[in-house]
């Protein structure tokens, strides 16, 4: 599975615009990246997956460069709720069965 | 609203019991997953099923033990608890195909082992 690094730690303000970068050079050709979010005493919850150029939901988008070693998970107008851990994973989708393998995360504080 | 159930959120053994922790999905999945959370170390996974009655051994099975029989439960087995299995247990359950689809997690079980 390709490593993943991110930003230990990120302090925002309510309202603004918050982009969370992940690398993974090793990434395989058959990878998706895929971002989870949890909030303290609570387990994970997906967010957003994707294999290439950006995608969007209602909660955030995902921008993943041609390259694809590296993707940007981009919160807009950030909320006091948004104080999460998030953790960026890369897997191969096809491969069945795998478990995810996270790692430490970015964990982002939100202010008022 | 799908739901993972695990039987209890605290739970407090003491060293050489033998620890039961449960876990309960509704959404009909057929994979399930047991991970531990320790501070700095992100999620491990220590074993997961993805067919009644069957079983594969995750990054860090020793120490621990699963049953399946059936298709809504999953059950994490301590033998012998030891202080180093205080941790914080997270359940999760996913459709077949792969596991790198949305997986489902629980609320956790934090155990502490005196």
């Amino acid at each position: 599975l390709a490593k993943t690094t991110q930003p230990i730690s990120m302090d925002s303000y309510e309202g603004q615009e918050v982009n969370i970068t992940c690398s993974h050079n090793n990434i395989a050709t058959n990878d998706y990246i895929t971002w989870y979010q949890q909030f303290p005493s609570q387990g994970p919850r997906f967010i957003i997956q994707g294999y290439k150029t950006k995608v969007t939901n209602e909660v955030a988008s995902l921008f993943i460069p041609a390259d694809r070693k590296s993707s940007t998970l981009s919160l807009p107008r950030v909320s006091l709720s948004d104080t999460a851990v998030y953790y960026c994973l890369v897997g191969d989708r096809n491969t069945g069965r795998r478990a995810l393998t996270f790692g430490s995360g970015t964990r982002l504080q939100v202010q008022p | 609203d799908v739901k993972v159930t695990q039987s209890s959120r605290y739970l407090v053994k003491r060293t050489g019991e033998k620890v039961f922790l449960e876990c309960v999905q509704d959404m009909d999945h057929e994979n399930m997953f047991w991970y531990r959370q320790d501070p700095g170390l992100g999620l491990r996974l220590i074993y997961f099923s993805y067919d009644v009655k069957m079983k594969e051994k995750g990054d860090i099975p020793e120490g621990y033990s699963v049953s399946r029989e059936k298709k809504e439960r999953f059950s994490l087995i301590l033998e012998s608890a030891s202080t180093n299995q205080t941790s914080m247990y997270l359940c999760a359950s996913s459709p077949a195909g792969n596991s790198y689809n949305e997986q489902f997690f629980g609320p956790g079980t934090r155990l502490t082992v005196l």
